[in-house]
């Protein structure tokens, strides 16, 4: 079953203006990353928090953690056509042995409006 | 860098049909996985490994065979194609079964099951 949710399921802003986009989940994690799908093709590694940390930056993106809410935001600043794409949360998943992979949410289709 | 590679990029199967999806990596990496992305669903894990000769079963296993006879390749097996297996297919791979590193993505093979 799915572990992460993003909201909103799509989000439609005009170029320069920030966006941001929420994730959450139901289980402890030990990571949380975020990816970016381009549309047609694979999915690309945004950054990764891990669970003992709150914030983390890279470049115009910035990605918080609340372990006790559950949650995770995305927010991408002062944003560019090139950003339109799908944004997804992903968390690891175990079941006794170790990491069995990610467990992916439903993403968030992000437009930027010229 | 090549990264990982997913051949064949589209696929038309008859249902009852077998075939065998591509997916090789140049990093070294010990974990591979595949996953399924179907429409308002994400992604979904259906097989993963973390080594050469060790596979094991994840989310969506039913109809879908994987080995790993080498590090650097990871190919998934459609035993009898079914119309519900229709879908675009992801080989990843990151560098340790922790997955406390980034996982790369392959662009992809969507497979239409008629």
């Amino acid at each position: 079953s799915q572990q992460g949710e993003e909201d909103p399921q799509a989000l439609s802003i005009q170029e320069g203006e920030n966006a941001t986009m929420n994730c959450s989940y139901k289980t402890s994690i030990n990571n949380l990353q975020w990816y970016r799908q381009n549309s047609g093709r694979g999915l690309v590694h945004l950054i990764l928090i891990r669970s003992n940390e709150r914030e983390k930056h890279s470049g115009r993106l910035r990605v918080t953690l609340d372990t006790s809410k559950k949650s995770s935001s995305l927010l991408i600043t002062a944003s560019r056509a090139a950003d339109t794409a799908s944004y997804f949360c992903a968390t690891d998943m175990y079941s006794g042995g170790g990491a069995d992979g990610l467990t992916f949410g439903k993403g968030t289709h992000l437009i930027i409006q010229p | 860098n090549a990264g990982v590679t997913q051949t064949p990029k589209f696929q038309v199967l008859k249902t009852g049909q077998s075939m065998t999806l591509q997916c090789a990596q140049d990093m070294n990496h010990e974990y591979m996985s595949w996953y399924r992305q179907d429409p308002g669903m994400g992604l979904r894990l259906i097989h993963y490994s973390v080594g050469a000769g060790i596979t094991d079963q994840g989310e969506v296993p039913n109809g879908y065979n994987v080995s790993r006879s080498t590090t650097e390749d990871f190919p998934l097996r459609l035993l009898s194609a079914a119309p519900s297996q229709t879908s675009v297919y992801f080989c990843a791979s990151s560098q340790d079964r922790g997955l406390i590193t980034e996982a790369f993505f392959g662009q992809g093979t969507r497979l239409t099951v008629v």
